[in-house]
């Protein structure tokens, strides 16, 4: 069964300055996609970045980038130039059956204060 | 552009209750998703459907929950005889159904059984 790991329930920052989440998964399956939400206090889940097992380049979206290790199954996001605005519960996920059918599984969350 | 939209945003509740959320996903998403989000976890899986077909249904969902995609379009989540075990966010999300895509999510209901 697909499972997610996010070992820091809390991150600081300090605003201007680079940070990385961090996120391990546990999959069987040969291919697989990996992706990265945002979730202000407001609570709704906004879609960052996405890296698929066989892309051979780190994913990059603006200032995020995913620093993708297939073989240590380590998947972190990295924010560069943080601002007060990224101050949130940052959630990785993976598809629960490693295709493309079906719901995703997240992990627990870390969340990330951004400080002035 | 129209996101994923849900409703209510916010429901109290007493305990015994049934309770009843809407979800309107992007127009042109085939695939919809509902999932439940409860303090300190991230959201679980509790049903999805494919057009109006229900595809998939998680263990988290008793016999107490039930949901519908009647046309293909806006789908309901209904909760009968509510516990207070069922307080969380209820968040609805959609996907072109086209490959690995992200999902979009709505901004969730709030439920609250007292």
């Amino acid at each position: 069964a697909q499972k997610i790991t996010q070992t820091q329930p809390g991150m600081f920052v300090q605003e201007k300055e680079a940070v990385t989440l961090d996120c391990t998964y546990d999959t069987s399956d040969p291919s697989y996609g990996l992706f990265w939400y945002k979730q202000p206090s407001s609570g709704e889940m906004i879609f960052l970045i996405y890296q698929g097992s066989y892309d051979q380049q780190n994913a990059t979206e603006g200032r995020y980038s995913l620093n993708f290790q297939k073989a240590r199954k380590s998947a972190n996001l990295v924010i560069s130039a943080s601002q007060l605005g990224d101050s949130a519960m940052y959630f990785c996920a993976i598809p629960a059956d490693g295709g493309s059918q079906g719901n995703l599984i997240f992990g627990k969350g870390t969340k990330l204060s951004v400080k002035p | 552009d129209t996101g994923v939209s849900q409703d209510p945003r916010h429901k109290i509740t007493k305990r015994g209750q049934n309770v009843t959320f809407r979800c309107d996903p992007i127009s042109e998403h085939n695939r919809l998703y509902w999932y439940r989000q409860t303090l300190g976890q991230g959201p679980e899986f509790l049903t999805y459907f494919q057009n109006e077909a229900q595809l998939e249904k998680s263990r988290l969902l008793s016999d107490r929950f039930s949901a519908e995609r009647p046309k293909g379009s806006f789908s309901t989540l209904e909760i009968q005889r509510t516990e207070q075990g069922d307080s969380a966010m209820y968040l609805c999300a959609s996907s072109s159904g086209q490959g690995w895509e992200e999902q979009y999510f709505g901004p969730g209901t709030r439920l609250t059984v007292t």
